[in-house]
């Protein structure tokens, strides 16, 4: 059974930086693309960013480009995201994803997990 | 890397039919069978109803159904049940490793 679990989020100042992880079990790792979507309270899903099979290609919304890094470390199944220069719009339920199709890492993720809340105030 | 269009409602009554639609562009949906549906009921994750266009995952009854024609897609749930009632989400692949959502809809089951 697939199973994504996000941890790492919390409150956060301003202008601070946050890192959020997610530990993956029950399919192979390191043969899907991952990735982050948010969702701020009370709002529609978000995407944030992509990475492939193994971190060497990635995609961000130009909502985050620059500002948050998307890594994944294959040899322990986990998925990270580095938030820096946070900004009260990035408060949202933070939920990693699993692609659907393995020979797809870029595509409409197939899997999630329950998300992890990030809160940006002062 | 503009949201996809989806109206902000729909509804029908038990067991009728009702579709929903996600208006994207030639950059996204228009031009990549990568269109997936996900429902998601108030305080749960996202769960994928169909992907690639068509496609069902196994455990998905098949009263939810997806197409596609030109720029947009759609997703039809026949034979309305209570359970249906849920924020339902389209997303395509939008070239350049981008991905893009849709704003949702809100389905009612009168």
């Amino acid at each position: 059974e697939v199973q994504l679990v996000e941890s790492g989020g919390g409150v956060v100042r301003p202008g601070g930086s946050l890192r959020l992880s997610c530990a993956a079990s029950g399919f192979t790792f390191d043969g899907y693309g991952m990735t982050w979507v948010r969702q701020a309270p009370g709002k529609g899903l978000e995407w944030v960013s992509t990475t492939n099979w193994n971190g060497g290609s990635t995609g961000y919304a130009d909502s985050v480009k620059g500002r948050f890094t998307i890594s994944r470390d294959n040899t322990k199944n986990s998925l990270h995201l580095q938030m820096n220069s946070l900004r009260a719009e990035d408060t949202a339920l933070y939920y990693c994803a699993r692609a659907h199709d393995p020979a797809n890492d870029f595509g409409p993720p197939g899997y999630w997990g329950q998300g992890t809340l990030v809160i940006v105030s002062s | 890397q503009s949201a996809l269009t989806q109206p902000p409602s729909a509804s029908g009554s038990p067991g009728q039919s009702v579709t929903i639609s996600c208006t994207g562009t030639t950059s996204d949906v228009g031009n990549f069978n990568y269109v997936s549906w996900y429902q998601q009921h108030p305080g749960k994750a996202p769960k994928v109803m169909i992907y690639d266009v068509t496609k069902r995952p196994s455990g998905v009854p098949d009263r939810f159904s997806g197409s596609k024609s030109g720029n947009t897609a759609s997703l039809t749930v026949s034979g309305l049940q209570a359970e249906d009632e849920a924020d339902y989400y389209c997303s395509s692949y939008a070239g350049r490793n981008n991905l893009v959502f849709g704003g949702g809809t809100k389905l009612t089951v009168l």
